[in-house]
């Protein structure tokens, strides 16, 4: 059985530029996350989905970032502009009975 | 809100058995969760204990938990070089299916 699969692994960028992040869950579980994980810092939610309903964007910072997940199977993180302390690992987890499981993460750096 | 801690950093010797410690804050937590972190890659969750145990045994992992001194503690028998990750602390209560992780603490086994 496949895991969650993120894509990019890696993503160098200039700052004020935009960039996307995409997540693909195992398949059959409805629950979605995305996690912002610091150098030398545990993971931090930024938005928890039910299906396709955001049901905890509490932290997610909404002046540049955003996220969909249009058909309640994978999901899309944005960031438009791009700042220089948004370098940092971006992990998607997926979850149907309460146990998370995560990806390997999309590792992003901010010029 | 919510504060998980750990200490940043365990080294032990091959076959000697690690001990990471925890503590939180939160005193409705209902689950306490470890996952372990290799590099580059995501969180797995090794084991977890619902908050009315004292103790969990899993094969080389031993969970103890403190529920008055919201303290919990990971030990691993017979330490192999395959263990060296970063190790995280993580709790959730009944009305968040939220996830606040530690710091994290990284093991070195050494030879």
């Amino acid at each position: 059985e496949a895991g969650v699969v993120q894509s990019p692994r890696y993503k160098i960028i200039e700052k004020k530029q935009p960039v996307a992040f995409w997540c693909n869950p195992i398949s059959g579980h409805n629950t979605l996350y995305w996690y912002l994980q610091n150098l030398g810092q545990g993971p931090e939610l930024l938005i928890r989905y039910e299906n396709e309903e955001a049901v905890d964007d509490s932290q997610l910072p909404k002046d540049r970032f955003s996220a969909e997940r249009l058909k309640g199977v994978d999901s899309t993180l944005k960031i438009q502009p791009a700042e220089l302390g948004d370098s940092a690992v971006y992990l998607c987890a997926s979850s149907m009975t309460g146990e998370l499981f995560f990806g390997e993460g999309s590792r992003l750096t901010v010029l | 809100g919510e504060d998980v801690e750990q200490s940043l950093f365990l080294s032990v010797r091959e076959g000697d058995s690690s001990v990471i410690n925890c503590t939180y804050t939160d005193s409705s937590s209902t689950y306490l969760y470890w996952y372990k972190q290799e590099p580059g890659a995501g969180l797995q969750l090794l084991t977890y204990i619902f908050s009315n145990m004292d103790m969990k045994q899993d094969q080389r992992l031993t969970v103890l938990l403190n529920k008055k001194d919201k303290h919990l503690s990971l030990r691993i028998a017979d330490t192999q070089t395959g263990d060296s990750a970063i190790y995280f602390c993580a709790e959730s209560s009944y009305n968040t299916d939220k996830l606040i992780f530690g710091t994290g603490t990284r093991l070195q086994v050494f030879p």
